[in-house]
């Protein structure tokens, strides 16, 4: 059964740094570029980073550019999202999703950010 | 960047009655590289459609898209309980892939 599993949410003050995690199985990570999506709380999607099958390439939202560090490891199936410097703005349901380029076949459950002092 | 409006905000039917809704881009979309996503309270986004009509896997054949250019649309022939949710539109076209706000179809 393909499954992508997020981990790693949790509460953190303004300015402070969060990683989540992102575990891939019933695929071939290396086949495919995972991109992140987040949802703040009663609002639509927003896509936040996209990262190529080998990692060779990143792309970024201009909300989270330079904040944000995106990666993978695909001989543990995982990619990782680095969340330095957060906002109050950032806090949202954060999704992996598999990409077929910038289209997003297979979703994972989302795991919640919430940045508060 | 392609911005995607979706219309309405907000739709209210009936159990059994065709729900449509409409995505419209700001510039035409390539190769009617235009997909829906469902998602239902408290879950994930799923894909419904992409290519602008080709149904994902396991997808019941009461959803459809059509469209092309600039002006998509999807439509439920006949909503069952489990349709009521929030849809968007994406486009994956030209880098960043962009969504609609989204309508959402409640029972009325």
């Amino acid at each position: 059964q393909e499954q992508l599993v997020e981990s790693g949410g949790g509460v953190v003050r303004p300015g402070r740094s969060l990683r989540l995690s992102c575990a891939a199985s019933g695929f071939i990570l290396s086949s495919y570029g995972i991109h992140w999506v987040r949802q703040a709380p009663g609002k639509g999607l927003e896509w936040v980073t996209f990262i190529w099958y080998d990692g060779s390439n990143d792309y970024y939202a201009d909300s989270v550019k330079g904040r944000f560090s995106i990666s993978r490891d695909n001989s543990k199936n995982m990619v990782y999202l680095q969340m330095n410097n957060l906002r109050a703005e950032d806090t949202a349901v954060y999704y992996c999703a598999r990409g077929r380029g910038w289209l997003l076949d297979l979703w994972g459950q989302g795991t919640l950010v919430t940045v508060s002092s | 960047e392609i911005v995607l409006t979706q219309s309405p905000g907000t739709l209210s039917l009936s159990p059994g009655e065709r729900a449509t809704l409409s995505c419209r881009a700001s510039q035409s979309v390539g190769s009617t590289y235009l997909a829906w996503y469902q998602q239902k309270p408290g879950q994930a986004p799923r894909l419904l459609i992409f290519g602008a009509s080709n149904r994902a896997t396991g997808i019941p054949v009461r959803f459809s898209g059509s469209g092309s250019g600039t002006d998509f649309t999807l439509t439920i022939s006949r909503l069952e309980p489990e349709d009521f949710a929030v849809y968007y539109c994406q486009q994956y076209d030209s880098s960043p892939g962009t969504f609609g706000q989204g309508t959402k179809v409640e029972i009325k």
